[in-house]
């Protein structure tokens, strides 16, 4: 079975400083994988999506993700933080065999101005 | 384009009390997901609906039911209501089979239950 760690719960960063948000996953076949975001009071959002294509994978907001495979893991980045990216993160892994998407447990960024 | 609406937003029941939340996908999409996000567990997958039929279950006791209509629009059901049941519950769509891996959840915006 597939599963999802999310190191740190909590990450603060200054505004305009690099955000770094860690995922390391485990599956037993090939991954699909996810970042959604969610602001308060609201549903997830889809920040971007790996399946296999290229390893580097660009999403909303100047957001990106790697696919490393050799350190299974699939770390968010963004090279400059906004105070509207304080929201909460979640990273989350899929495959192709009918099992649901599973998530990891979130990582809170908060933006310092 | 409308996107995935959930009712109740906001609703307060009692223990032992029942509660049915509904959800309306986007259109189009056929296979509907209800997750349970609280701050402690995350986000747990409680099923997953596709052309009214239960494709995958969660490890939720049977107090947990849920149910999807020929308009694909989904119900889901929490009987003899706990105060552990308080969460948010959030229902997502999406275009795919539940076989495709690299199917784009789209979420509601959630129902929260709390239970008194």
């Amino acid at each position: 079975a597939q599963s999802v760690t999310q190191l740190g719960s909590h990450v603060s960063v200054s505004e305009g400083a690099l955000v770094l948000l860690r995922c390391n996953y485990s599956s037993s076949v090939p991954p699909y994988l996810f970042w959604y975001v969610q602001y308060p009071n609201q549903g997830l959002q889809l920040l971007l999506k790996y399946t296999s294509a290229a390893t580097l994978v660009k999403g909303i907001n100047g957001f990106e993700a790697e696919f490393k495979k050799s350190e299974t893991s699939f770390h968010l980045t963004k090279p400059s933080a906004h105070m509207s990216d304080a929201a909460e993160y979640f990273c989350a892994v899929s495959n192709s065999g009918n099992t649901p998407l599973v998530f990891g447990k979130g990582t809170r960024l908060s933006v310092i101005a | 384009k409308a996107g995935v609406t959930q009712t109740p937003r906001y609703l307060i029941k009692t223990r032992g009390q029942q509660v049915t939340l509904s959800c309306s996908p986007i259109s189009g999409h056929r296979s509907v997901s209800w997750y349970q996000q609280t701050p402690g567990q995350g986000l747990q997958f409680l099923f997953e609906y596709f052309s009214e039929t239960q494709r995958n279950k969660g490890n939720f006791p049977g107090r947990f039911s849920g149910r999807q209509f020929s308009n694909s629009r989904s119900e889901m059901n929490v009987s003899t209501l706990e105060l552990g049941d308080s969460a948010l519950y959030l229902c997502a769509s999406s275009l795919g089979t539940p076989s495709s891996g690299a199917n784009v959840l789209t979420f509601g915006a959630g129902s929260r239950l709390t239970v008194l």
